[in-house]
């Protein structure tokens, strides 16, 4: 079945400094690749996605590169800011509608320094 | 605010007790997901409905189950509760099935139950 390895598992930056996670997957029919990020007491929530047809795609201080051949995509957070620490997960959906479901990466745990 | 909304947000309970845990997806959204994420854990999927059907399954115990009802909300039943399903449960909604990466799953705040 898929398997997603996400690394690290915990990263400390200083503020301002740039911060990079980075996602492994197996299948290589999976097509879709999202990042969310959980603060603390809250439900995760999507913060960007990628589509295999692209290799990357920005928003803001956020971007997200994709190498599929490699089968790993990564996130990047740049001039990193307090409000950026929490965990992100990154998650890798099945390639097929039926008995669909997304396989969460182990979560990176991101504390910024002030 | 994601727009899915679950209830309680606290649950202490008692082993051997039974809770029932309930969602309500964001409106026009179909496919109902439920996720276990246990202390400094990541998110195990238990069980996901579209449209009332069941249509995935992760790995989801015995003692636990669900539905979706035709107003499309879902409930989680846990029973026979053990000290080891303390826990958050997540549930997210998706307008179709999100595995086929066509759409994107919105999670609600969670529940967090304790069972002491």
């Amino acid at each position: 079945g898929e398997n997603v390895e996400q690394h690290p598992s915990t990263l400390s930056v200083q503020e301002g400094d740039s911060a990079v996670i980075k996602c492994t997957y197996s299948d290589s029919a999976s097509n879709y690749f999202p990042w969310y990020k959980q603060e603390l007491g809250k439900g995760p929530q999507l913060i960007i996605d990628i589509r295999s047809n692209v290799g990357e795609k920005k928003d803001q201080r956020i971007a997200v590169t994709l190498n599929k051949t490699a089968k790993h995509f990564s996130l990047h957070i740049t001039e990193t800011q307090p409000e950026d620490s929490a965990v992100y997960f990154c998650a890798v959906p099945r390639g097929y509608s039926s008995a669909s479901k997304i396989i969460f990466g182990s979560g990176t745990r991101l504390s910024i320094r002030p | 605010d994601s727009g899915v909304t679950q209830t309680p947000k606290h649950l202490i309970t008692a082993t051997g007790q039974r809770v029932t845990l309930r969602c309500s997806p964001r409106s026009g959204d179909l496919s109902v997901y439920w996720y276990q994420q246990s202390l400094d854990q990541g998110l195990q999927f238990l069980i996901q409905y579209y449209n009332g059907e069941e249509r995935a399954k992760g790995n989801i115990l015995e003692r636990f189950s669900a539905q979706q009802f035709p107003d499309l909300h879902s409930e989680l039943n846990l029973s026979s509760l053990e000290l080891g399903d303390s826990a958050l449960y997540f549930c997210a909604s998706s307008v179709g099935l999100a595995g086929a990466g066509r759409d994107t799953q919105y999670f609600g705040p969670g529940t967090r139950l304790t069972v002491l």
